[in-house]
């Protein structure tokens, strides 16, 4: 079955500083690859996802995530962190072929002023 | 911009006692999803359909059950809430796009069970 893996938890960072939020999933067939992030008391919100093509994703608010298939990874950046990214991160995959999405456990990004 | 809603938003009830969580959407999509979300976890998927009258059973085991009558309307109800029914309920609805289709959820209802 398919699985996600978020390394870390909690991960804090000072505003300006790089951001970086790892994702590891575990399939043989490289799946559909998404961030989504989580606002206090609000939904997810699609940051970006990666299907085929470019393996380099920009989405929205400045991020963007590289899906490197040697490494079953799709790891989140920001080249500078603002006080509004603070919310919880979730990377989730999609096998190709299925509709279902598979969640891990997600990262609560905190900014330090 | 996607529209989806839920409600309540919040809602605290004693045990036992029946429930119906609403969810709805604008955009006509023909597939929706309800995933429990406990604080500091994973979201994980209880009911789906994927089209009227049409409703699967998720990957995580839940007592709560769904209809599906209406394209935009997607209810879950719990016939009798116990306090491990206490959670965070987010519906979500897609549009068949091809590869990779997205996911919209709505805000989600924080359910307490008392």
């Amino acid at each position: 079955a398919q699985s996600v893996t978020q390394l870390g938890s909690h991960v804090s960072v000072s505003e300006g500083a790089l951001v970086l939020l790892r994702c590891n999933y575990s399939s043989s067939v490289p799946p559909y690859l998404f961030w989504y992030v989580q606002y206090p008391n609000q939904g997810l919100q699609l940051l970006l996802k990666y299907t085929t093509g470019a393996t380099l994703v920009k989405g929205i608010n400045g991020f963007e995530a590289e899906f490197k298939k040697s490494e079953t990874s799709f790891h989140l950046t920001k080249p500078s962190a603002h006080m509004s990214d603070a919310a919880e991160y979730f990377c989730a995959v999609s096998p190709q072929g299925a509709q279902k999405l598979v969640f891990g456990q997600g990262t609560r990004l905190t900014i330090n002023p | 911009e996607a529209d989806i809603y839920q409600t309540p938003r919040y809602l605290v009830i004693g045990t036992g006692k029946k429930i119906t969580l609403e969810c709805s959407q604008t955009m006509g999509h023909d597939k929706m999803y309800w995933y429990q979300q406990d604080p500091g976890m994973e979201l994980h998927l209880i009911h789906y359909s994927y089209g009227v009258n049409s409703t699967e059973k998720g990957d995580l085991s839940s007592e709560s059950t769904v209809s599906r009558i209406r394209t935009e309307h997607f209810p879950l109800t719990l016939e009798s809430a116990r306090p491990s029914h206490t959670s965070q309920y987010l519906c979500a609805s897609s549009h068949p796009q091809g590869a990779g289709e997205t996911q919209y959820f709505g805000p989600g209802t924080r359910l307490l069970v008392l």
